[in-house]
């Protein structure tokens, strides 16, 4: 069973219109979440992060929304731009002892020229 | 800087076999995690070492074995691979447990 899920595989933007990438989680002990980036024949690389106290952060063109009630997080990209065409990962960490860091199957980010 | 080196990048090997593939850091991170990529699954967690000596079992841990005698080297063996294996795996560090990890570029592992 998935903790965190992302249920769109893959999104197509246009050049400069906004990137809307969807993340739900069930674990309701998660409190603090973040997007990473991933480029084909690379590791991931860490992009903004959100702790369940605050319900945005932004840095640059990339803003992360968290929604607690309803237990979705989204990342926004505005304006899109072809280097951004990469696999967008979700994850979590929970609080308590066993702290472990729970990612979503990722989304595939086209950016079209 | 390198910051997490893995090796080897491609591996392929036979069921049964015994495969060891290496993580090394050049800082001196506490934390390194080991994780399979799989499509459909995102990243797993295998293992993790919060310290030399002492590792951790994550979510998939079975088939698998780590050590960490030296903060600088995460080796992970698959001591009888099988085709079940056949995965992108990632090495990662962190000086604490942020969840920010530094990723190496993967060790893409093939059981045949």
């Amino acid at each position: 069973d998935q903790q965190v899920k992302q249920n769109s595989p893959s999104l197509s933007v246009q050049e400069g219109r906004i990137s809307i990438l969807n993340c739900d989680y069930t674990n309701s002990m998660f409190d603090y979440f973040l997007w990473y980036k991933k480029y084909p024949a690379e590791g991931p690389t860490f992009l903004i992060s959100i702790s369940s106290i605050k319900d945005k952060n932004e840095d640059g063109r990339f803003t992360v929304f968290l929604n607690k009630s309803a237990k979705h997080l989204s990342l926004h990209i505005v304006p899109s731009q072809p280097g951004d065409s990469a696999v967008y990962f979700c994850a979590a960490i929970s609080s308590g002892s066993a702290r472990q860091l729970t990612f979503g199957s990722g989304t595939q980010l086209t950016v079209l020229p | 800087d390198a910051g997490i080196t893995q090796s080897p990048r491609y591996k392929i090997t036979e069921t049964g076999r015994q495969v060891t593939l290496m993580c090394h850091q050049t800082w001196s991170h506490s934390y390194m995690f080991w994780y399979r990529q799989d499509l459909g699954h995102g990243l797993r967690l295998i293992y993790y070492s919060a310290a030399a000596d002492i590792t951790d079992k994550g979510e998939v841990p079975d088939g698998y074995v780590v050590s960490r005698s030296k903060t600088e080297n995460f080796p992970l063996t698959l001591e009888s691979a099988t085709r079940s294996q056949t995965s992108v795996y990632f090495c990662a560090g962190s000086a604490a447990f942020t969840g920010e990890l530094f990723f190496g570029e993967g060790s893409r592992l093939t059981v045949l």
